[in-house]
């Protein structure tokens, strides 16, 4: 029979070690790029956001990168914490006029201590 | 207020039955969206409102579905006649202005429907 549940894209990672989660993006006239964080059980969380103006932007921990030529994002988590653990989705506004955002599958990232 | 508040926090509904959802944006901010998430995965876009305007519900399924944003009052999503697809997590998220810009989610609503 059918398998029924979803298997998200995982990523294992050592408590400490750095994370890379991949993106691929749809949309050539999308001008901005959002990373969110979801825990089991909550709402998506802002991680950070950068412009197609920008190829790089980091936070506290966290860098994003952006590849227009190939349409591809990514974030890269220094020092990953069990915290990190989570499903993470990027989102891009392809249409400025109203904000909508249009999110890419979710990568689950583990965390093992 | 700080946060984007949503209730009910689960809500199970027999097919067939009415189910409305409730969201407070952020006091301040302009736009409100309502998504879909099914399985703990894809976000599908329903409806985006410019205060109490509709600016865009270009997701929203033509039948069933209704949302409103009215001045003074929570924003409601509200899905008549319930299906068994129609299960899923609905999460509204605010922001401040229109564009390129963050948009702040709250905790959603689980909506079951049996």
């Amino acid at each position: 029979g059918e398998s029924v549940g979803l298997h998200l894209p995982t990523l294992s990672v050592q408590e400490g070690d750095n994370s890379i989660i991949n993106c691929a993006y749809s949309n050539s006239a999308s001008d901005y790029f959002i990373w969110y964080k979801q825990e089991s059980g909550k709402g998506p969380q802002f991680i950070i956001d950068i412009r197609s103006n920008m190829d790089k932007r980091q936070g506290q921990r966290v860098t994003v990168l952006l590849n227009k030529t190939v349409k591809h994002l990514s974030l890269q988590i220094a020092a990953t914490q069990p915290g990190d653990s989570a499903v993470y989705f990027c989102a891009e506004n392809y249409d400025t006029e109203n904000n909508r955002l249009a999110f890419g599958k979710g990568n689950q990232v583990v965390v093992i201590p | 207020g700080e946060e984007v508040a949503q209730t009910p926090k689960h809500l199970v509904r027999g097919e067939g039955q009415k189910a409305k959802l409730y969201c407070a944006p952020i006091k301040g901010h302009s736009y409100v969206f309502w998504y879909q998430q099914v399985l703990k995965n894809e976000f599908k876009f329903l409806i985006s409102f410019q205060n109490e305007n509709v600016f865009d519900e270009t997701g929203m399924p033509k039948e069933r579905f209704s949302a409103k944003c009215l001045p003074n009052s929570p924003c409601s999503l509200e899905i008549q006649a319930t299906k068994l697809e129609d299960s899923a997590v609905y999460f509204c998220a605010s922001s401040l202005r229109q564009g390129n810009t963050e948009a702040f989610f709250g905790q959603g609503t689980r909506l079951t429907v049996v």
